[in-house]
């Protein structure tokens, strides 16, 4: 049984260009999140797919950030025009839509942005 | 003012020693309480989880919830090197969590 999964682990750009993470869930969930984690603070919810619809999005997903879950299986979220503000720890977790409380998370991406 | 508001610590125990963690909240929707550990530069890995207040246990491990005081509890009994990681309390209505700041815990021998 494998976990999440997340790829790239660790991502260094240039401010100005574009990066796209992908995230694996586990097979059997229909949810999957996307939350973003800085340094001495807790994850952030991003936005949430119940299979392939994007149900919810948060105010910090600005018009820089897109993120799809073609198929209702793995997702991809982009980042255009990346920002130093940008870097951080994204982290993608996968429920059970009865359950949707337990979540589970991967290794998350760690991007820089210099 | 934060939903969730968890003290950041840093908290040093001995080993053995029982630890508290402790959450505050304001949003009375929130139906679901967890407690994730998180260790240097890795994902969150669920603990515990509660419905609605209470207590439960598993192993070391105690989670305590009270919804007329908006407040919950983490108890580590025992503690071991091992569990030094930051503690992070989330709470749910249904879908996405609600973080807290995380606390640093430091168990030393």
């Amino acid at each position: 049984d494998t976990g999440v999964s997340q790829d790239p682990r660790h991502k260094i750009t240039k401010r100005g260009q574009n990066v796209t993470f992908r995230c694996d869930p586990i097979s059997e969930h229909n949810r999957l999140y996307w939350y973003r984690q800085t340094l001495g603070q807790g994850p952030e919810f991003l936005t949430y797919f119940q299979n392939e619809a994007q149900l919810e999005k948060s105010r910090l997903l600005s018009d820089r950030f897109s993120a799809e879950r073609p198929k209702g299986s793995f997702s991809t979220l982009e980042i255009q025009r990346t920002e130093q503000g940008d870097s951080a720890m994204y982290l993608c977790a996968s429920s059970f839509l009865a359950g949707a409380y337990e979540q589970y998370f991967g290794p998350g991406t760690r991007l820089t942005v210099t | 003012q934060k939903e969730v508001e968890q003290d950041p610590g840093p908290l040093s125990v001995p080993e053995g020693a029982i630890v508290s963690l402790n959450c505050t909240y304001s949003n009375s929707a929130f139906q679901y309480f967890m407690w994730y550990r998180q260790y240097s530069r890795k994902g969150p890995e669920l603990l515990m989880y509660t419905y609605s207040s209470g207590n439960k246990e598993d192993g070391r491990f105690t989670a305590q919830v009270d919804k007329s005081s908006k407040y919950i509890s983490l108890f580590i009994r025992d503690s071991q090197p091992s569990d030094s990681a930051t503690y992070l309390c989330a709470m749910s209505a249904g879908g996405k969590l609600t973080f807290g700041q995380g606390t640093i815990l430091t168990v030393h021998p």
